[in-house]
């Protein structure tokens, strides 16, 4: 099946911890995003990738980084210098016209 | 810059009843249009879309929603509300179509369904 495959769905880190976020997809799309949401704040982008190699901050990168060495996979590290990591990452792809979503995975620091 | 608001960050309606989820919008340029719904713990799933063309646009399970130019606005409507339709709900907006634009989205609105 065509689609975005995040993993894992939950995750948990320990204080001053680096941990990366997977995201693949198989839809052949150029664009890929990855948002970050809280309880009644919605989605703000991290980062997003136009293209292999290339990628741009959204409005909060602090904290964070992303490669795009693929054009199927766009992984998210949550640097120790993210100071309030928890929330649920959803990560998606875009071709000409809307996006489409994974599943999500959900970070817990304890 | 573009930006979206919907009125309301709760809407309670009962089952039978009609839904109305408002959002406007801010763009420079015609826009590219899109409703969500997420249920808990999951992603985002398309409900409908509007890029060009008919101004009002239907989507699954049985919503619609209407380009107004003039208002800025593309509220989301379906006419009887299911308890299935209880989740949550993101207007997004794009200038144009293509990997060179962003979308923007709105801080939700959360549909409570009572029977």
């Amino acid at each position: 099946d065509g689609g975005i495959t995040q993993s894992p769905k939950y995750l948990f880190r320990k204080e001053g911890q680096n941990v990366t976020l997977s995201c693949e997809q198989n839809l052949n799309h150029d664009a890929m995003y990855w948002y970050r949401q809280d309880p009644g704040q919605g989605l703000r982008l991290i980062y997003y990738s136009q293209i292999v190699n290339d990628f741009q901050k959204g409005d909060i990168a602090e904290g964070y980084s992303v490669s795009r060495e693929k054009k199927e996979s766009f992984p998210l590290t949550v640097t120790s210098a993210q100071k309030n990591p928890t929330a649920f990452y959803l990560c998606a792809s875009r071709g000409y016209t809307e996006a489409f979503f994974g599943q999500g995975t959900r970070l817990t620091v304890v | 810059a573009q930006s979206v608001t919907q009125l309301g960050s709760h809407v309670s309606v009962s089952e039978g009843a009609l839904v109305l989820l408002r959002c406007n919008y801010s763009s420079s340029v015609p826009p590219y249009l899109f409703w969500y719904v997420q249920y808990p713990n999951q992603g985002l799933q398309l409900l409908l879309k509007y890029t060009t063309g008919a101004t009002l646009v239907k989507g699954i399970n049985g919503f619609e929603a209407e380009f107004k130019k003039s208002e800025t606005s593309f509220h989301l409507t379906k006419p009887s509300a299911h308890m299935s339709d209880a989740a949550e709900y993101f207007c997004a907006v794009s200038e144009s179509g293509g990997s060179n634009y962003k979308l923007t989205f709105g801080k939700g609105t959360l549909l409570t369904v009572n029977p």
